[in-house]
């Protein structure tokens, strides 16, 4: 069974940073590339991130370009976001979703979510 | 910079049939964008429906159902049901490892 587990969130003041964990099983993990969704307080889901699956490219949604890093240990099945400079429009539960392999551009499976939360 | 659009808010009635659309602010959607379709309750992580525009995904009831109409993607739900009461957004891909949201369709049966 596919599964994704996120972890690391919790409360950071502005200008902090944060580390999150997507720990995957049940897949060959090198094979997908690996995206991070985030959805504020009330609102709708936002595009943060991805890596492809040799971690060799990487992209970033214009809102987190310069703060936000994402990576992948394929050795651990991890993906991880870094967060850096956080703002309090960062505030959200972050997901991390698997790309399918078959060239449809679509996430064919996700985490149940960690929460982050910047505030002083 | 290109926005994906969806209607904020929906209703249909038990039984009934709704389509909501996902569309760029300039331009069409077509194939190309490879649109998909989630389907997100309250306090849960999204649930994949339909892929690469009109491909159910595993488990998926097939009173729903995606296409484009004209400029946009769709997503036809036949039959709507009670617990079809959900957030639902769709997601265009933009190329270069980008992934586009639209702001999310809040539809309510009754």
């Amino acid at each position: 069974e596919v599964q994704l587990l996120e972890s690391g969130g919790g409360l950071v003041q502005p200008g902090g940073s944060l580390r999150l964990s997507c720990a995957a099983s049940g897949f060959t993990f090198s094979n997908y590339a690996m995206h991070w969704v985030r959805q504020a307080p009330g609102k709708g889901l936002e595009w943060v991130s991805a890596v492809i699956g040799s971690g060799g490219g990487t992209s970033y949604a214009d809102s987190v370009k310069g703060r936000f890093t994402i990576s992948r240990d394929n050795s651990k099945s991890t993906v991880y976001l870094q967060m850096n400079s956080l703002r309090a429009e960062d505030t959200a539960v972050y997901y991390c979703a698997k790309r399918d392999g078959s060239g449809s551009y679509f996430f064919d499976c996700w985490g149940q979510g960690t929460q982050v939360t910047v505030s002083s | 910079q290109t926005v994906v659009t969806q209607e904020p808010s929906f209703s249909v009635s038990p039984g009934g049939t709704v389509t909501l659309t996902c569309g760029l602010s300039s331009g069409s959607v077509s194939t190309s964008y490879y649109p998909s379709w989630y389907q997100q309750t309250p306090g849960q992580a999204p649930r994949t429906l339909i892929y690469s525009t009109n491909t159910r995904s595993f488990g998926v009831p097939d009173r729903f159902s995606g296409s484009i109409l004209g400029s946009k993607a769709a997503l036809t739900i036949t039959g709507a049901q009670a617990d079809d009461e959900s957030d639902y957004y769709c997601v265009l891909n933009m190329g270069s490892g980008i992934s586009m949201f639209g702001g999310g369709t809040k539809l309510t049966v009754l």
